[in-house]
């Protein structure tokens, strides 16, 4: 069981919107620790898509961007591709743990 | 080219010890905190332990604490985990992970190697 909580699977058509959300608590996404974005293809090392809640990264579209209200985050994703079909897992901190937390990861799957 | 290249992973029985280790280059290794996360079959990522920039300060999880030791060589661009009484719920890919300031605390991630598989098996 994660600390961070993500929906197993979310699901778009190519050029449609997609949002992921992360769910935390007050140790951690609902303090003030930021939240981060990995996106994470099958066999590939995983890459920084979002850090700080909003940042993008030199190189990642825009079509990618975060967001945070309370205790969780959101990663929306325009302009849906077929090579966006990956696994995506936010980060924060935990102040309970005293250490990095991550969401248990989304399966992004383009119809 | 920067990148992180793990090795040492393998198949070990449980109880034993395996040592993995991490080359970086291609950007100034003693700047940056480091850390090992890994990803067990079919799972989520998980934090596993942290370095500061020269070592003074060390983070570990609550599932590895007591059992595995991080340290790093400035000197030679190496990060290190050393593992013992390793248990089949070790079984896992460990990554080795840059973080974007000198301190392993609040991190974020922003360079992750390939990856190294270790199996506790009997």
């Amino acid at each position: 069981q994660s600390v961070l909580t993500q929906p197993p699977s979310v699901s778009g058509a190519p050029g449609q919107r997609v949002t992921l959300s992360c769910t935390g608590n007050s140790s951690n996404i609902g303090t003030h620790y930021d939240v981060h974005w990995y996106q994470h293809l099958p066999g590939t090392a995983p890459k920084l898509l979002i850090y700080g809640n909003i940042n993008r990264p030199s190189g990642v579209p825009d079509r990618f961007s975060g967001s945070k209200s309370g205790a969780s985050a959101s990663l929306a994703i325009t302009g849906l591709q077929p090579e966006d079909e990956a696994d995506y897992y936010c980060q924060s901190y935990d102040s309970s743990l005293t250490g990095p937390v991550f969401g248990g990861g989304t399966k992004l799957t383009v119809l | 080219e920067v990148q992180l290249v793990e090795s040492g992973g393998g198949l070990v029985q449980p109880g034993r010890s395996l040592r993995l280790s991490c080359a970086a280059s291609g950007f100034t290794f003693d700047d940056f905190a480091m850390h090992w996360v890994r990803q067990a079959p079919g799972k989520g990522l998980e934090w596993v332990s942290g370095i500061s920039w020269n070592g003074g300060n060390i983070g570990y999880s609550d599932s590895v604490k007591g059992r595995f030791t991080i340290s790093r060589d400035n000197a030679k661009n190496f990060l290190y985990l050393q593992m013992n009484s390793l248990r089949l719920e070790d079984t896992a890919l460990y990554y080795c992970v840059k973080g974007e300031g000198t301190s392993w605390y609040i991190p974020w991630f922003d360079l992750w190697g390939q990856g190294t598989l270790v199996t506790a098996s009997s």
